[in-house]
C-alpha cells in the first residue's frame, strides 16, 4: 500500500526559532499534499493543501507567513513552523494523495512539536 | 456549512457485543463518505468508504441520505477494534473530519 512518511517525528525547540517538518510519499506520487494539526483528545484540523509546484491554500485562520508549506517535488512537502511560539505546540499529520485513488488519503504518522 | 457530527466521545462496549459508531453530516449534494481509524501509537487509517461498499475487518457502513448519516456498525466487537475512529466528508478537494469517536472493547 501507499506509505507517507514525515521527519522529524518528534522535535523540541527553543521559543523564537523555526522548526522545519517532511512528509514524504515513499511508493506513489503524490499530486496534492494536505497538513493537519491535532491538539490532544481533538480531531484534525485542516491546516492548507498544497499541489506540487504550486503554492498552498491555506483554511481560514491559518497563518501563511508563520506556517510556510514547500511542495517542491511530486514526492516532497514541507511545513516550517517560523518564530514558534509555545502555543504552536501541537501534533502535525501530513498526508497525501494521487496516483492509487482518486479521493483516497494516506496519512502520515505525524509529528509533535513541543515549544518551550 | 459542511459538517461533520460524531455525537458519541466515547463508546463502551464489553467483546461480542454490536457496535455502532454514529455519525451525520450536513451536505447538499452527493456526498462521498469515508471512515477512518487511529490504534493507539499509529497512523491514521482508511477503514472504509462509502462507494465501494466494502466490509474491512468485519465493520460495514451504509449511507443513508434521507437521515444524512453513515453510522459504522459491526456485529460482534473485538478488543483489537479499540481505536480512535473518525468520520470524514469529502468536499471540494478535501477531507472534513468529524470529532471521533473513541471505541473501548472491554473484556
Amino acid at each position: 500500500g501507499a506509505v507517507v512518511s514525515q521527519h522529524p517525528s518528534r522535535v523540541i525547540c527553543k521559543s523564537g526559532t523555526s522548526v522545519k517538518i517532511e512528509c514524504r510519499s515513499l511508493d506513489f506520487q503524490a499530486t496534492t499534499m494536505f497538513w493537519y494539526r491535532q491538539f490532544p483528545k481533538q480531531s484534525l484540523m485542516l491546516m492548507a493543501t498544497s499541489n506540487e509546484g504550486s503554492k498552498a491554500t491555506y483554511e481560514q485562520g491559518v497563518e501563511k507567513d508563520k506556517f510556510l508549506i514547500n511542495h517542491a517535488s511530486l514526492t516532497l512537502s514541507t511545513l516550517t513552523v517560523t518564530s514558534a511560539h509555545p502555543e504552536d505546540s501541537s501534533f502535525y499529520i501530513c498526508s497525501a494523495r494521487g496516483g492509487l485513488g482518486v479521493n483516497e488519503q494516506f496519512f502520515g504518522p505525524g509529528t509533535r512539536l513541543t515549544v518551550l | 456549512a459542511q459538517r461533520v457530527t460524531q455525537p458519541e466521545k466515547l463508546l463502551s462496549v464489553f467483546k461480542g457485543a454490536p457496535v455502532e459508531l454514529k455519525c451525520n453530516y450536513s451536505y447538499s449534494g452527493s456526498p462521498e463518505l469515508f471512515w477512518y481509524v487511529q490504534y493507539s501509537r499509529q497512523r491514521l487509517q482508511l477503514l472504509l468508504r462509502h462507494i465501494s461498499r466494502e466490509s474491512i475487518k468485519g465493520f460495514t457502513a451504509d449511507l443513508n441520505k434521507g437521515e444524512t448519516s453513515f453510522h459504522l456498525k459491526k456485529p460482534f466487537a473485538q478488543e483489537e477494534d479499540s481505536a480512535m475512529y473518525y468520520c470524514a466528508l469529502y468536499y471540494t478537494d478535501k477531507l472534513i473530519f468529524g470529532t471521533g469517536t473513541r471505541l473501548q472493547v472491554f473484556p
